[in-house]
């Protein structure tokens, strides 16, 4: 099974700042890799998929990069609204999905 | 427009039976893989298995085979959940999904439902 790790766990940032978060995989998964954001008592939202293309309504602060077995998702200037959990998640194989723990970005 | 709507809170005791309900709608309901997403209180998402609509195929994850049934109504348009004899375990919030493609391979999920809360306790 390809496992997931996601760095950091929680992040603290505020308004206005720059946030990467890495998403780390066990083996490569070329660019099959998902992003998703979720708030509190809520369902998760897809963000980008193919690991650089965001989906439709996406605001373009948000960017992903990254093949093989390292990803990053960019939020160039982070606004209220992004202050979320977010995890990634490998779509390599046959029916076969993996997420990573999810990193949390909190306001500092 | 896309829609996953799922059935409400259930609260049952261990060894109870249940089952919850996706019902999905804007799109063509059998041409599409529907599954299911648990996430444990405080915890990450784990998928536990998907069905095709169109010929009932079932996908099950490893960790979720025999734990719970996957089935679907086409002529609803309507996925389910089910249990034949619930844990304390099994408490926790389940996610209906939707497959981009029409094929379950390098594909990803793009429509979630509200979320049905599962509370199992004695």
């Amino acid at each position: 099974d390809i496992q997931m790790t996601q760095s950091p766990s929680t992040l603290s940032a505020s308004v206005g700042d720059r946030v990467t978060i890495t998403c780390r995989a066990s083996q490569s998964i070329s660019t099959w890799l998902a992003w998703y954001q979720q708030k509190p008592g809520k369902a998760p939202k897809l963000l980008i998929y193919k690991a650089s293309t965001l989906e439709s309504g996406v605001p373009s602060r948000f960017s992903g990069s990254g093949s093989g077995t390292e990803f990053t998702l960019t939020i160039s200037s982070l606004q209220p609204d992004d202050f979320a959990t977010y995890y990634c998640q490998q779509y390599n194989g046959y029916s076969q999905w993996t997420f990573g723990q999810g990193t949390k970005v909190e306001i500092k | 427009e896309v829609q996953l709507v799922q059935s409400g809170t259930e609260v049952k005791k261990p060894g109870e039976s249940l089952k919850i309900s996706c019902e999905g709608s804007g799109y063509s309901f059998t041409r599409y893989w529907i599954g299911w997403v648990r996430q444990m209180p405080g915890k990450g998402l784990e998928w536990m298995g998907f069905i095709y609509p169109f010929d009932s195929d079932v996908r099950y994850s490893p960790s979720f085979r025999g734990q719970v049934t996957i089935s679907a109504d086409k002529s609803i348009s309507t996925a389910y959940l089910q249990w034949s004899s619930l844990k304390a375990s099994d408490t926790a919030m389940y996610f209906c999904v939707r497959l981009r493609t029409s094929i379950a391979a390098r594909t990803y999920f793009d429509y979630w439902g509200q979320g049905t809360l599962v509370a199992v306790s004695s």
